[in-house]
């Protein structure tokens, strides 16, 4: 079993509509979470941290289920510049990230 | 811009060639680490140096040799390269490794490298 998975996509969604990605992780230990953000030939850019009661940043609200060792990210009102692959990271004390494969977003007007 | 800038941004050498991948960081960090970025799979972790000093390697091949002369540098020496080396190689900084869980990654835009 891979250590984060996530579903490659695409999503192929309209502007304004609401789009959620999940990822689930193997590791029972793992204490940390991230969602980040990577354009196209571009490097990952740091979208949220995932904390244990959830959290919202504007359109973007991430959760985790420690019980079913997953994390979300739902993404309101999408605009097209939200377009891009979207990484799951986890870690334990000590590690370093362990990222996803990244989901691909793809929003159209 | 994240504060961490990556030399060459594109790279094309031949198996015989040999190259070096360059990463500097302006944050003040004291991690730094070595990514590999493939096609269709995920970022794989190369090399963590915390204060200078290797910390983790995910049993990369020693044709790939790190080298981090302080904690703002972070070199990646390249020798006798095969194709499917081929890749997008991101070089990241976080403030320390193995202190907190909730260590933050910044990376560099990265240096995309062809192998023929």
């Amino acid at each position: 079993r891979k250590e984060v998975e996530q579903d490659p996509g695409p999503f192929n969604v309209p502007e304004g509509a609401t789009v959620a990605f999940n990822c689930t992780y193997s590791n029972s230990a793992s204490q940390s979470f991230f969602w980040y953000r990577q354009d196209c030939r571009k490097e990952p850019k740091l979208l949220m941290s995932v904390y244990s009661s959830g959290n919202e940043d504007g359109r973007f609200t991430a959760q985790l289920n420690r019980a079913s060792q997953y994390i979300s990210l739902l993404i309101r009102d999408s605009k097209l510049s939200d377009s891009a692959t979207y990484l799951c990271a986890v870690n334990q004390a000590g590690t370093a990230l362990i990222f996803g494969k990244g989901t691909t977003l793809s929003v159209s007007s | 811009e994240t504060g961490v800038t990556q030399t060459p941004r594109h790279l094309v050498m031949g198996m015989t060639n040999k190259k070096s991948l360059k990463c500097e960081q302006h944050l003040g960090h004291n991690a730094m680490y070595w990514y590999k970025q493939s096609a269709k799979k995920p970022l794989e972790l190369m090399f963590v140096y915390n204060f200078k000093e290797q910390t983790e390697n995910n049993s990369v091949p020693s044709r790939f040799s790190p080298e981090c002369p302080n904690s703002s540098h972070l070199f990646l020496h390249l020798h006798t390269l095969q194709p499917e080396d081929s890749a997008l190689y991101l070089c990241a900084s976080s403030s320390r490794q193995g202190v907190s869980v909730y260590e933050k990654l910044f990376f560099g835009s990265g240096t995309q490298l062809s192998v023929l």
